[in-house]
């Protein structure tokens, strides 16, 4: 049973269109993330949402938008995607109360605009 | 969040330990030392965490100085299977917590 699991695994589209990636987590986390690793494999969160509320938004913009209809579900949508866009998308989930605050990490979305 | 610094590489012999160093000098009182580690592109894997003791789980060895300035992960018999990036990070808990990877120490295991 995957933990943490996106999709899709590839995702390759044309500057301006929308797409949308997926995440769900089974481990009854209450919290969930988007990172982004780009091309130099720097790895930065964009959001987190516990309980289905955001609580961090990493200045991102807001072409970008999390969708958590429950707390095991966080989506990514993308509005009008551009080249920089490209990037590997991670998910992960944690406990934030009463765990060891670890985070588990999906196998991550490789997007490719073009 | 505190910062961290790492060697950006090392090189290891399978079979070794490997011994990771981490320096977060400016590290607060309720910040524990998380160590994660990201095996080619694959998503990050948790490996260990600690407060100010020292610990131990089934993948590695945490050792926390008494100070806290520093910490040190040792993998005690490393595999070819544990060449990866290897991130050390400092974070508080609570539910606004972030982990905020830095670039990292790309742990080279030869055989």
């Amino acid at each position: 049973d995957t933990a943490v699991s996106q999709t899709p695994k590839y995702l390759v589209t044309q500057m301006g269109n929308d797409k949308s990636i997926k995440c769900e987590q089974n481990l009854g986390h209450d919290t969930m993330y988007w990172y982004k690793q780009d091309s130099k494999k720097f790895l930065k969160i964009m959001f987190s949402y516990n309980n289905k509320e955001l609580i961090i938004n990493e200045t991102v913009p807001n072409r970008f938008s999390p969708k958590s209809p429950d707390k095991a579900h966080l989506n990514l949508h993308i509005n009008s995607l551009e080249l920089g866009d490209s990037a590997v998308y991670f998910c992960a989930s944690s406990q934030a109360r009463g765990g060891h605050y670890g985070y588990t990490f999906g196998s991550g979305t490789r997007l490719t605009v073009v | 969040d505190a910062k961290t610094t790492q060697p950006p590489s090392m090189d290891c012999a399978e079979g070794r330990a490997a011994n990771l160093p981490c320096n977060h000098s400016t590290i607060s009182g309720n910040e524990y030392v998380y160590w994660y580690r990201q095996i080619h592109s694959q998503g990050p894997q948790y490996i260990i965490h600690g407060l100010k003791n020292n610990e131990t789980n089934e993948m590695a060895s945490l050792i926390i100085t008494e100070d806290r300035k520093s910490s040190t992960l040792i993998l005690p018999h490393a595999t070819l299977r544990d060449t990866a990036v290897y991130y050390c990070i400092v974070n508080s808990r609570g539910t606004a917590s972030k982990l905020t990877f830095g670039t990292g120490t790309r742990l080279q295991v030869t055989l």
